[in-house]
């Protein structure tokens, strides 16, 4: 057990929905990390928050956002989604907000449908 | 583009033998390396990382050995057991230049383990 939760475990929806995905960290780390795991990509970056703040992006789509709130959980907003989205979506975090290992959380396997 | 890069998909290797998995990383200005496993249905697993200023660096079992020269990481995993089984992965991260914890990751190893 990594220390990182993500919940839901499993998320089925429509073509055009929208939906959360949450993490919470481990206790102590100030970074989060969103990243993606599709069979064809790999695992991708998306977008990282140090304490509250935006400090890197990757590949992610404009139809994605998230944030990290005041406690340090952070959400990750799909919408308008595509069936291309359907992916494990992994949750990581750190201590701090370069270069340190980064603990992942289980995942959340989405299926648009 | 950006990209790690694996040598090897798939590795079989008997039990109790050593094992060793290849990635090249394409970018020299990356200065910080992570080895990850993944089981099946589960998230990434930290196993050791290595910083640009050492060559070689050992954990329990595992060793991590960098080439900057060739722009080589390797992971040799001693006495493989069953419980090894897994993808590997192997992540980049320039975070001297960008000061940020973006990993980029290669497409990864599957290792079989032969009891």
């Amino acid at each position: 057990d990594s220390g990182v939760t993500q919940t839901p475990k499993h998320l089925i929806t429509a073509t055009g929905q929208r939906v959360t995905l949450r993490c919470s960290p481990r206790s102590g780390d100030l970074s989060v990390y969103w990243y993606q795991q599709s069979l064809d990509q790999g695992l991708q970056f998306l977008i990282q928050y140090y304490n509250g703040e935006e400090r890197a992006k990757g590949n992610i789509l404009e139809r994605f956002s998230a944030q990290q709130f005041p406690d340090l959980h952070s959400e990750l907003n799909l919408s308008s989604l595509e069936l291309g989205d359907s992916a494990l979506y992994f949750c990581a975090s750190s201590f701090g907000d370069g270069a340190y290992e980064q603990y992942f959380g289980p995942g959340t396997r989405l299926t648009v449908t | 583009g950006e990209s790690v890069g694996l040598h090897l998909p798939t590795l079989s290797v008997q039990e109790g033998d050593n094992s060793i998995i290849n990635c090249a990383y394409s970018n020299s200005a990356s200065d910080y390396f992570i080895w990850y496993k993944q089981e099946s249905g589960k998230g990434p697993q930290f196993i050791i990382d290595i910083r640009s200023n050492m060559d070689k660096r050992q954990g329990q079992r595992v060793t991590v050995l960098l080439n900057k020269t060739v722009k080589h990481l390797s992971l040799q995993i001693a006495a493989t057991q069953p419980g090894d089984s897994a993808v590997y992965f192997c992540a980049e991260n320039m975070a001297g230049s960008s000061n940020t914890g973006k990993l980029i990751f290669g497409q990864g190893t599957t290792l079989q383990v032969k009891p």
